[in-house]
């Protein structure tokens, strides 16, 4: 089983609708989870960092944490064109420092 | 922005060669990571380091070494190349602090073994 598990999509969405990304991991005592945005041929950056259970909303993004359900999301609301992506759901372990990735979901937004 | 460079962007090498990949940063963080890309798997962890001289091993660290020897200067070696290690490589510093997991990556070097 990968530590961090992504569909990898592609997940096609229209213009102005939600779009929704999911995660699981399975290190139980993972405490700080991350989403990443990269862009073709582009570095990762990151765009959302949350680490309680609940929801951390920041401008048309929504990070959702359930810790008993091990389960990430990422909404976007109001999707745009430049939305499309790969989406690269990390968790930061919780016996080291080390800080793993799923494999990516990938958005397009469809005019 | 952080300041991190890698050097080379781009590589052409043969099989049993050995190549040295760079990373330098430039703002004194403590946590470095290198990492590997390729299609279908993501971002995998090759090593990463918490401070000069300490290092330790990621999820794909067979064949590879790093070292540490300045706090600026993280650098990931392929004492053999292999086709299989044939990949866009990224190093990443802690931005946030100590092991706050919040990552800034560079540009990437990207890597082909004949």
């Amino acid at each position: 089983q990968k530590e961090v598990e992504q569909n990898s999509g592609p997940l096609s969405v229209p213009e102005g609708a939600i779009a929704s990304l999911n995660c699981t991991y399975s290190d139980r005592g993972s405490q700080s989870f991350f989403w990443y945005r990269q862009y073709s041929g582009k570095s990762p950056e990151l765009i959302m960092s949350i680490y309680s259970n609940g929801d951390k909303e920041d401008g048309r993004f929504t990070a959702q944490l359930n810790k008993a359900s091990q389960y990430v999301s990422l909404l976007i609301r109001d999707s745009q064109p430049s939305d499309s992506a790969t989406y690269l759901c990390a968790v930061n372990h919780s016996s080291a420092s080390k800080i793993i990735f799923g494999s990516g979901t990938r958005l397009s937004i469809r005019p | 922005d952080a300041g991190i460079t890698q050097s080379p962007r781009h590589k052409v090498t043969e099989t049993g060669t050995p190549v040295t990949l760079r990373c330098h940063q430039t703002e004194n963080h403590r946590y470095m990571y290198w990492y590997r890309q390729d299609p279908g798997h993501g971002l995998r962890l090759i090593h990463y380091s918490y401070g000069v001289k300490d290092t330790d091993k990621g999820e794909v660290s067979d064949g590879y070494s790093v070292s540490r020897s300045k706090t600026e200067d993280f650098l990931l070696t392929l004492e053999s190349a292999t086709s299989s290690q044939t990949s866009v490589y990224f190093c990443a510093i802690d931005a946030g602090g100590v092991n706050t997991g919040e990552l800034f990556f560079g540009e990437g070097s990207r890597l082909t073994v004949l």
